[in-house]
């Protein structure tokens, strides 16, 4: 199994303002995950952050909103700009374990409230 | 949309009875996996099933997956108050390969 912690576990932020979310894992992994989950919703895939590529992003996420850092194969950033109400949420990252079970982990999320 | 469905939406038991929750989806897939959230922090993955897998035991956990309906049930047993927590199915979509998750289930157990 994979560690992953994440920083900040929560936050209060002002409109119009940006934060980055760090999210650091225990091994090396090469498929990382940025998921957001708005209140009382499932899980939203963000975007796909593979070490040595840029980012791919899902149907409704951007690059200019959600940049996205991977410089190696523990670690990822994830920020987003900008930021408006509509952007609370709890912002997760996952990986993907290796071999044959594809067994995805997640990290505790990041709490983001904007005012 | 691709989301899968779970029901029921809502669950709330008694300490010691069984809990049941099931997880339709829409795709063909590789696996599914089954997580738990206790109150907005990460998901903990619980149990991991194969397409080519029936049934799955893990504790007091127990989990089935018949593809041709593209269903699958996850009980609890004996149930505990610990258990209160909410529950997401999530499917490795064998085209895209990546996972989609359920709406979930938000289960109570009531000591």
């Amino acid at each position: 199994s994979a560690v992953i912690s994440q920083k900040p576990s929560r936050d209060i932020c002002q409109r119009g303002t940006s934060l980055t979310i760090q999210c650091q894992v225990d091994s090396q992994v090469t498929m990382m995950f940025w998921y957001r989950q708005q209140p009382g919703q499932s899980l939203t895939l963000i975007a796909t952050a593979n070490q040595g590529s840029e980012a791919t992003y899902e149907s409704g996420f951007v690059i200019d909103k959600f940049p996205i850092s991977r410089p190696n194969l523990t670690f990822s950033t994830l920020t987003v700009s900008n930021m408006s109400p509509e952007d609370s949420s709890i912002y997760l990252c996952s990986v993907r374990a290796g071999g044959s079970t594809d067994t995805q982990y997640f990290g505790p999320g990041t709490r983001l409230t904007v005012l | 949309s691709q989301q899968g469905e779970e029901d029921p939406q809502a669950l709330s038991i008694q300490e010691g009875e069984n809990a049941t929750m099931n997880c339709s989806y829409k795709t063909s897939i590789n696996n599914l996996q089954w997580y738990r959230q206790n109150s907005g922090r990460g998901l903990v993955h619980l149990i991991l099933i194969r397409s080519n897998e029936r049934e799955k035991h893990s504790g007091r956990l127990r989990v089935t997956l018949d593809t041709s309906k593209k269903s699958s049930s996850l009980l609890i047993t004996a149930s505990r108050a610990a258990d209160t927590a909410s529950y997401f199915c999530a499917t490795l979509n064998s085209g895209t390969y990546k996972y989609i998750f359920g709406t979930g289930t938000r289960l109570k157990v009531l000591a």
